[in-house]
């Protein structure tokens, strides 16, 4: 079926790093997402990649991807207090235009 | 640049009324899709809509519509609100028909309440 899971809570120190996990449950080519949304805000999208990727990074955002596992996260480097948000994996499903998210992690940085 | 844009910001109704929530897609986006966010839960994906036409439903029922327009904006209505119908319905727009790498942005939502 559907699914992508994630743990639903983190607590790190400021300046440490943060790794925000998810695994998902299609095999197929397709778009892995990292969303943050903020207290009463939309989602942002943060970064994205594509399931014939390994890694990817993007200033302080490193993805890693497991084919194997099915398993994605985020690596916030340098966590700051302004992190402190909801974060999102979705997948888009293979061969539809349907998006399917986790339930989130929220992200608590402690100063 | 305006990105996604929603309206109301906020509303209340009362159940068994019907409501309609209005979107505008980011500049040069074509499609549009819309999410219904449970508090305490991610987005869950409604339908999608591509010239005028919704072409991927999610498991929502037939209470909740939709349309879009020549100039890509779109609405959602939902009829015969429930109480759980109460959500953050978010409105996320992309461009080329929505096509595979085409990633979507969202706008900052309608918080709807029914009592």
């Amino acid at each position: 079926g559907e699914d992508v899971e994630q743990s639903l809570f983190l607590s790190v120190r400021e300046g440490d790093s943060s790794v925000i996990n998810c695994t998902y449950t299609d095999s197929s080519s397709t778009y892995l997402y990292w969303y943050k949304q903020e207290p009463g805000a939309g989602l942002q999208l943060l970064t994205y990649i594509f399931s014939n990727m390994d890694m990817k990074q993007d200033q302080r955002l490193t993805v890693l991807l497991n084919k194997k596992d099915k398993h994605l996260s985020l690596r916030i480097a340098d966590t700051q207090t302004g992190d402190s948000a909801i974060y999102f994996c979705a997948e888009r499903i293979p061969g539809t235009y349907k998006y399917i998210f986790g339930t989130g992690t929220r992200l608590k940085v402690l100063a | 640049d305006a990105g996604v844009t929603q309206s109301p910001t906020h509303l209340i109704k009362t159940r068994g009324q019907q409501v309609t929530l209005r979107c505008s897609p980011k500049s040069g986006h074509d499609t549009v899709s819309w999410y219904q966010q449970a508090l305490g839960q991610g987005p869950q994906f409604i339908f999608q809509y591509y010239e005028e036409e919704e072409r991927q439903r999610g498991n929502f029922p037939d209470r909740f519509s939709g349309h879009q327009f020549p100039n890509y904006s779109s609405e959602l209505n939902v009829n015969a609100l429930l109480l759980g119908d109460s959500a953050l319905y978010l409105c996320a727009s992309s461009s080329k028909g929505g096509g595979l790498g085409e990633t979507q942005y969202f706008g900052p939502g309608t918080r709807l309440l029914v009592l």
